[in-house]
Parts: C-alpha cells; sequence; structure tokens
C-alpha cells in the first residue's frame, strides 16, 4: 500500500524557515515524480512544486518561486521542501503527492497535509 | 500562466440527479485535464485524468469529457459519499493550476 506521510509544520514567525519532509512507502520512490500542493484556510487547492523521479528538474508555482525549494533523498524515500522568507499567506495544509505512473504528471495518492501557520 | 475557471463555484442537488460541472482553461490545454474530489479532513483523489480516464477504483458513475478549453465533469447518479469540493487541475505546461473548485452538497 502507497504511503505518504508529511511532517514538520508549525507555528513560524513572519520572515522564518520550515522545512517539511513526505516520508514515502509502498512504491519505488526513486521512479516516481513527486509534487507540493497547499490549501490555504477557506481556499482552494494551489500547486506549489514538483520535482522529477531523479531529482534533476524542478518546478515551482510563481508565488514559492526563489523562497521554496523542493528536493528529495532517494536513498531514504524522502521529499522535502525548504521553506524560507515565509509569509503570512503561506499559511496552509501541505500535501506531498505522486504522480499517478512513473510518466504522469497529475498526481495520486496524497499524503494528509502537514498545517503550516505564519503568525507573529 | 494558464488559469482555470470552474463553474458553478457551489451546487446543492438530491440522491439520484445528474450533475454536470465546468471548467474553463484561459488557453488551450489540449486534453492536459484532470479532476480532483476533496473532501473536508481527507486526502485529495485523482478521479479523472486526461481528460475522460477514469483513476483505478473510481466509480463509473464519473465521467468527463471536453478538449482545448471547455471541460466537464459529471455525475450519473449522485451519491450521498459524493459531497466533496471538485477541483480541475491542467497539466499541459507548469505551472500547473488548479480551478477554484464547485463544491457540491446533497440536498
Amino acid at each position: 500500500e502507497v504511503q505518504l506521510l508529511e511532517s514538520g509544520g508549525g507555528l513560524v514567525q513572519p520572515g522564518g524557515s520550515l522545512r517539511l519532509s513526505c516520508d514515502a512507502s509502498g512504491f519505488t520512490f526513486s521512479s516516481y515524480g513527486m509534487s507540493w500542493v497547499r490549501q490555504a484556510p477557506g481556499k482552494g487547492l494551489e500547486w506549489v512544486a514538483a520535482i522529477r523521479a531523479s531529482g534533476g528538474s524542478t518546478y515551482y508555482a510563481a508565488s514559492v518561486q526563489g523562497r521554496f525549494t523542493i528536493s528529495r533523498d532517494n536513498s531514504n524515500n524522502t521529499l522535502y521542501l525548504q521553506m524560507s522568507s515565509l509569509r503570512a499567506d503561506d499559511t496552509a495544509v501541505y500535501f506531498c503527492a505522486r504522480a499517478r505512473s512513473p510518466a504522469a504528471v497529475e498526481v495520486d495518492p496524497w499524503g494528509q497535509g502537514t498545517l503550516v501557520i505564519v503568525s507573529s | 500562466d494558464i488559469q482555470m475557471t470552474q463553474s458553478p463555484s457551489s451546487l446543492s442537488a438530491s440522491v439520484g440527479d445528474r450533475v454536470t460541472l465546468s471548467c474553463r482553461a484561459s488557453r488551450t490545454i489540449r486534453s492536459f485535464l484532470n479532476w480532483y474530489q476533496h473532501q473536508p479532513g481527507k486526502a485529495p483523489r485523482l478521479l479523472i485524468y486526461a481528460t475522460s480516464t477514469l483513476q483505478t477504483g473510481v466509480p463509473s458513475r464519473f465521467s468527463g469529457s471536453g478538449s482545448e478549453t471547455d471541460f466537464t465533469l459529471t455525475i450519473s447518479s449522485l451519491q450521498p459519499e459524493d459531497s466533496a469540493t471538485y477541483y480541475c487541475q491542467q497539466s499541459f505546461t507548469t505551472p500547473l493550476t488548479f480551478g477554484g473548485g464547485t463544491k457540491v452538497e446533497i440536498k
């Protein structure tokens, strides 16, 4: 069974940094692209970033470009999202998600999410 | 960036009703359109990819159609467990973008 478990969320001050992790199991992690998607309180889903299976290519939403870095450790089956210069509007539940298939862009399944609150 | 617009933003329908949700892209995305279901407190779930292909395990009452800029998700016979917010997403180009969602409620 595919499992994705996010961690690392919490309360952080504006301008601060946080690193999210997503521990993956139940599939060959190094064969699949991975993504981060977030949902701000009362808002819809927003794609944040994606990374190819090898880690060689990364992609970002304009709203996080230059502040967030997606990375992966294929030896430890873990996806990361390093977030810096955090702002109040980064407050959201952050989901990690796996590509539907090794060649796909769409994602499924998703983790349960981890909550990030940016507030002083 | 490609903007995705969903309509309506919400709807209320009865069990057994046929329900149609719309999604429009700001420019052509060919058939690179996906639909997700999100219920409160749960992980989102992929329903349909590439406009009309049903993800494994998704009930056949869900179907998708469309092309280029206009797309539709249809629930042929609404069930109580279909109460959720539905999002379309284009995967034609990065940044990948979601629509604002359609909240489906059961009367």
